[in-house]
């Protein structure tokens, strides 16, 4: 059973260029939220999806915007790229029908580095 | 914010037991203590969570306070593989709708060989 993964697993980029970072959820998950991890620090809430659509948000300007696919799979877009958005990006998924209990489960991440 | 507190770091002998707190003095009755764990720059890692019980996995123990007002995290046996940065969480949990983890500092562990 494969777990949550995540592409690419590095990217470069420019300031102004845009990114989109995919995720796939663990097998029989529903939900997807994202979270923005920089050097040195615990990550942050950006946003979470379920039933393709924007369930919550964290405290991110409109320049992050995602996308929840109908197999459940996920896309975070970032536009105009400044160089405090590198980071580590984490898509963590989870089963929102999964009982009194939910536990999300971590993809390895997606290394964005602006320059 | 986050609604716990850690110390920043600490160390552990390998082979030994390693206990890590996390005070959570107001943590309400509906929300649960969950442990994850990074190893350097992978994804957090999901270990254990608990109400008012104490619980127990494969991978450590969980030992809530009477009050609920603390925890420790327990690592019976660590090893080299074991040093990461665990995180101590509260969340509420609310039936059929997952919520945000909001995690703080968390306590760097080392385990010296």
């Amino acid at each position: 059973d494969a777990g949550v993964t995540q592409s690419p697993t590095h990217l470069i980029k420019t300031r102004g260029q845009q990114v989109t970072l995919r995720c796939s959820p663990k097998s029989g998950h529903d939900t997807v939220s994202w979270y923005q991890q920089a050097l040195g620090q615990g990550p942050q809430f950006i946003f979470q999806y379920y039933e393709e659509e924007e369930r919550q948000r964290g405290n991110f300007p409109d320049r992050f915007s995602g996308h929840q696919f109908p197999n459940y799979s996920s896309e975070l877009n970032v536009n105009a790229l400044l160089l405090g958005d590198s980071a580590l990006y984490l898509c963590a998924s989870s089963l929102a029908r999964g009982g009194l209990v939910i536990i999300q489960y971590f993809g390895p991440g997606t290394r964005l580095t602006v320059l | 914010d986050a609604k716990t507190t850690q110390p920043p770091s600490m160390d552990c002998a390998e082979g030994r037991a390693a206990n890590l707190p996390c005070n959570h003095s107001t943590i309400s009755g509906n929300e649960y203590v969950y442990w994850y764990r990074q190893i350097h720059s992978q994804g957090p890692q999901y270990i254990i969570h608990g109400l008012k019980n104490n619980e127990t996995n494969e991978m450590a123990s969980l030992i809530i306070t009477e009050d609920r007002k603390s925890s420790t995290l327990i690592l019976p046996h660590a090893t080299l593989r074991d040093t990461a940065v665990y995180y101590c969480i509260v969340r509420v949990v609310r039936g059929n709708r997952d919520d945000k983890i909001i995690f703080g500092k968390g306590t760097r562990l080392h385990i010296l060989p």
